[in-house]
């Protein structure tokens, strides 16, 4: 079946720099995609969403892009912080389901 | 606290036995969602209750099995309990079904020795 996926299982910033996450996804007829931050030994806590009608949307030093022409989505942290240390999970709904990526582990050197 | 109850926290059992994890959505949704994820992976998606229903299957095992009940709490049902099935389980609800947010609980880790 169709599959949300990541580029990159772990990244590596020095504190105060810009992070970018990405994410490809395959399935077309999805119209609505979620980036999700798991700490360790917590349940992923939303971070931020965008739909298929839109290309970019901001949140508090988070940005994320959506690219349908190659089906793909990014997370962008600005001045990142020890405390976004996590695994970042993209998803996408395409029905009455969230579809999850394999994650990747944001690491914030100090 | 996200407002999604899960219990209990930890859980230890040996192999072959049967375990159930219980869920308490956040107040006003009717939907719950059941995930499992296995060390260093991503969230595979179980199953999906709305109101009382099945709404959706993933890759359940036919081991596994659950149920969401009248005051919409749900439980998920481990049986016959075998290594690999140590993991986290996750339950997340939300509004209704389709809705889009998702609102995870803290999870239940259940280790089979």
């Amino acid at each position: 079946g169709e599959s949300v996926g990541l580029h990159l299982p772990t990244l590596s910033v020095q504190e105060g720099d810009n992070s970018i996450i990405n994410c490809a996804y395959s399935n077309s007829a999805s119209d609505y995609f979620i980036w999700y931050k798991q700490e360790s030994g917590k349940g992923p806590q939303f971070i931020i969403d965008i739909r298929s009608n839109m290309d970019k949307r901001q949140g508090q030093r988070v940005t994320v892009l959506l690219n349908k022409t190659v089906k793909h989505l990014s997370l962008q942290i600005a001045a990142t912080q020890p405390g976004d240390s996590a695994v970042y999970f993209c998803a996408e709904n395409a029905g009455n389901m969230l579809t999850f990526g394999g994650g990747t582990r944001l690491m914030v050197k100090p | 606290d996200s407002g999604v109850t899960q219990t209990p926290k930890h859980l230890i059992t040996a192999t072959g036995q049967r375990v159930t994890l219980r869920c308490s959505p956040r107040s006003g949704d009717l939907s719950v969602y059941w995930y499992q994820q296995s060390l260093d992976q991503g969230l595979q998606f179980l199953i999906h209750y709305y109101n009382g229903e099945e709404r959706a299957k993933g890759n359940i095992l036919e081991r596994f099995s659950a149920q969401q009940f009248p005051d919409l709490h749900s439980e998920l049902n481990l049986s016959s309990l075998e290594l690999g099935d140590s993991a986290l389980y996750f339950c997340a609800s939300s509004v209704a079904a389709g809705d889009y947010g998702y609102t995870f609980g803290s999870g239940t880790r259940l280790t089979v020795v």
